[in-house]
């Protein structure tokens, strides 16, 4: 019930492409959905987040899908660069009261030249 | 307004030490969430703490573990008699009274067991 599930686990795409992450869910009461990305050597940063009350959001290059219906959301960076690469967790909580944040077991982006 | 401050950033223990990972929390932070990350391995959520209470201390392993969050001072996450499985990186997270949104994590503690 608490688990954020995700896939790929390895990506590994050309610069100028479009990385596509996605994540599945089960607890319906979850309405808090980040991305965090993490460089090595670094803690995770939380790059975007989505509530299900939209279906998508956009900040610069990266976008968030969400649909509720069927509990996915997903992750798609447009025009990814080298400096895209690092690994990236979705995750879920129950944003608006005291809870923690469960994450997914990450993907590793590569982007190539 | 300074992060999440994590200290040390490495530590290095024998087999059977102790060790002690301290967290000071983003200003206006009330809230602490400690993470485990092995290598190569994900974010696993140990123990959820506020000043002075332990609110969720599902995924803290059941002997050698403790955390506090004191009324004055850091959070300390403290391992007794470490053992080479415990080498990994842990990370404290904190958030906002009355919500995990603006949940922000720390560098992080190397911990090796040598």
């Amino acid at each position: 019930q608490q688990q954020v599930k995700q896939s790929p686990q390895s990506l590994i795409v050309q610069k100028g492409g479009i990385s596509i992450i996605n994540c599945a869910y089960e607890n319906t009461a979850f309405d808090y959905f980040p991305w965090y990305q993490q460089f090595p050597g670094k803690g995770p940063a939380l790059l975007i987040a989505i509530r299900p009350d939209v279906s998508e959001k956009k900040e610069g290059r990266f976008t968030i899908s969400f649909n509720k219906s069927a509990k996915q959301f997903s992750l798609h960076i447009m025009d990814s660069q080298p400096g895209d690469s690092a690994t990236y967790f979705c995750a879920a909580s129950m944003g608006a009261s005291y809870d923690k944040v469960i994450f997914g077991p990450g993907t590793s982006l590569s982007v190539i030249p | 307004n300074a992060g999440v401050m994590q200290n040390p950033r490495h530590l290095v223990r024998r087999r059977g030490q102790e060790a002690r990972l301290r967290c000071s929390p983003m200003k206006g932070h009330s809230h602490v969430y400690w993470y485990r990350q092995l290598p190569e391995e994900g974010l696993k959520f140990m123990v959820y703490l506020q000043k002075e209470n332990i609110i969720d201390e599902s995924g803290m392993p059941k002997e050698r573990f403790s955390a506090e969050f004191p009324k004055e001072g850091p959070s300390i996450l403290r391992i007794q008699q470490v053992v080479r499985g415990d080498s990994a990186a842990y990370f404290c997270a904190s958030s906002p009274p009355y919500s995990s949104y603006g949940y922000t994590f720390g560098s992080g503690t190397r911990l090796t067991v040598v």
